[in-house]
């Protein structure tokens, strides 16, 4: 298996509350991706990162952040929680563009 | 804009019954394609990636092919140990990578 943790595995916060979602890896690959997957949509890109300090929107961005200060963590910030981001969120990694990716365990999380 | 579409939805099997899944797909330039397998609360497990049209990979009982415009997902002689939801994926070559999920197949191998 990657070496790939996400954290928290799951959670539940108020709306208007700040989350914060982590994702470390111990692959040394250069992207990191966040995914949500909802019944009805399947996997949608939030944010992704091609290096430190690098990162760049997806497909569903809004209301979501990213920042990765070091290779092996990739941070994933909802500013003020709503309950639409109760989702499942994937972190995946790859090492190179034209590659697979591989995925983490995913963080279940529930705005209420 | 790119688009993924898998069929069928759902699908349902008796164990040896073997069958297809279809993932067609609309892109502006094909970089791969991609199929995972999802068990129920884990995260996407990889099993193939596709390149060009005619490219052909196999794992057990899994086979995968690709066409132009869609991909196949060929399963001979499942066991109930197949059952999963199956998810296929393209990346485009526009920009940096960035991977196109469809909605997924769920495929339930009845013993």
């Amino acid at each position: 298996d990657a070496g790939i943790t996400q954290s928290p595995r799951h959670k539940v916060t108020e709306t208007g509350t700040p989350v914060t979602l982590r994702c470390h890896q111990t692959e040394n690959h250069r992207y990191m991706y966040w995914y949500r997957q909802d019944p009805g949509h399947g996997l949608r890109l939030i944010h992704y990162s091609y290096g430190v300090k690098d990162t760049d929107k997806g497909e569903v961005s809004d209301g979501y952040s990213v920042s990765r200060s070091k290779t092996e963590d990739f941070l994933l910030t909802l500013e003020s929680a709503t309950s639409s981001q109760t989702s499942v969120y994937f972190c995946a990694i790859s090492r190179q563009g034209g590659t697979e990716a591989f995925f983490g365990q995913g963080t279940r999380l529930t705005v209420v | 804009e790119d688009q993924v579409t898998q069929s069928p939805e759902a699908l349902r099997l008796q164990e040896g019954e073997s069958s297809s899944l279809n993932c067609s797909y609309t892109v502006s330039g094909l970089r791969g394609l991609f199929w995972y397998r999802q068990d129920p609360g884990k995260g996407p497990e990889f099993l193939f990636t596709l390149y060009s049209a005619g490219e052909e990979k196999e794992k057990e009982r899994l086979k995968a092919t690709l066409t132009k415009k869609e991909s196949f997902l060929h399963i001979t002689a499942p066991k109930p140990e197949d059952s999963a939801t199956y998810l296929c994926a393209v990346e485009v070559t526009q920009g940096a990578q960035k991977l196109v999920f469809g909605q997924g197949t769920r495929l339930t191998i009845n013993p």
